[in-house]
């Protein structure tokens, strides 16, 4: 049963256009939520995290979306550049109930076009 | 520079044996974890350890063993008993295991089977 789910597993997007990445979820115990991304053979890099007591986090470029009666969280790159083609993983924690541990989407792999 | 390092790189197995991969951290970080990347999947957590001297299970720990004999290493044994161990394998770390405390990656460990 995958709790975390990324149902688009690729993406290409113009440079300089927004991309939406989809992220949906099955626990509503989940808490916390953290976004990766990772370039092949790397491993994955932190990009952007968000509570639940909040619907929206915003660090540059990248703006992470929350919407709890949907499960439902997106990333969005404004603009897009090249340099963030790459595999985009979701990740979500239930903290609250004692759980620490992510539990990860298969991942988006975002094509950025020049 | 704090970081965490997997080695080696790649790694080759014949059948039947047993192979140990590396994951170091001078992060002093409390937590580590081992996962699993195959295509078209997500991150799967194998073992994760949230002290020195304990380690629990994850969600696919058949044929593989780890141990936390010390704070930053936090060793993985493929043994002969997993039955597909062809993947990329992932350790993280993290600052403490509750909520709001993300993981930082190693590089990743590609092994396969010849």
């Amino acid at each position: 049963d995958q709790q975390v789910k990324q149902n688009s597993p690729s993406l290409s997007v113009q440079e300089g256009r927004i991309s939406i990445l989809n992220c949906d979820y099955t626990n509503s115990m989940f808490d916390y939520f953290l976004w990766y991304k990772k370039y092949p053979a790397e491993g994955p890099t932190f990009l952007i995290s968000i509570s639940s007591i909040k619907d929206k986090n915003e660090d540059g470029r990248f703006t992470v979306f929350l919407n709890k009666s949907a499960k439902h969280l997106s990333l969005h790159i404004v603009p897009s550049q090249p340099g963030d083609s790459a595999v985009y993983f979701c990740a979500a924690s239930a903290g609250a109930s004692g759980t620490y541990k992510y539990i990860f989407g298969t991942g988006t792999r975002l094509k950025v076009l020049a | 520079d704090g970081g965490i390092t997997q080695s080696p790189k790649y790694l080759f197995r014949k059948e039947g044996q047993n192979v140990t991969l590396s994951c170091e951290q001078n992060l002093n970080h409390d937590a580590m974890y081992w996962y699993r990347q195959d295509p078209g999947q997500g991150l799967r957590l194998i073992y994760y350890s949230q002290i020195v001297n304990d380690f629990q299970k994850g969600d696919i720990a058949e044929g593989y063993s780890v141990s936390r004999e010390k704070k930053e290493s936090f060793p993985l044994t493929v043994t002969s008993a997993q039955k597909n161990p062809t993947a990329f394998y992932l350790c993280a770390s993290s600052k403490a295991t509750g909520v709001g405390y993300g993981y930082t990656f190693g590089s990743g460990t590609r092994l396969t089977v010849v």
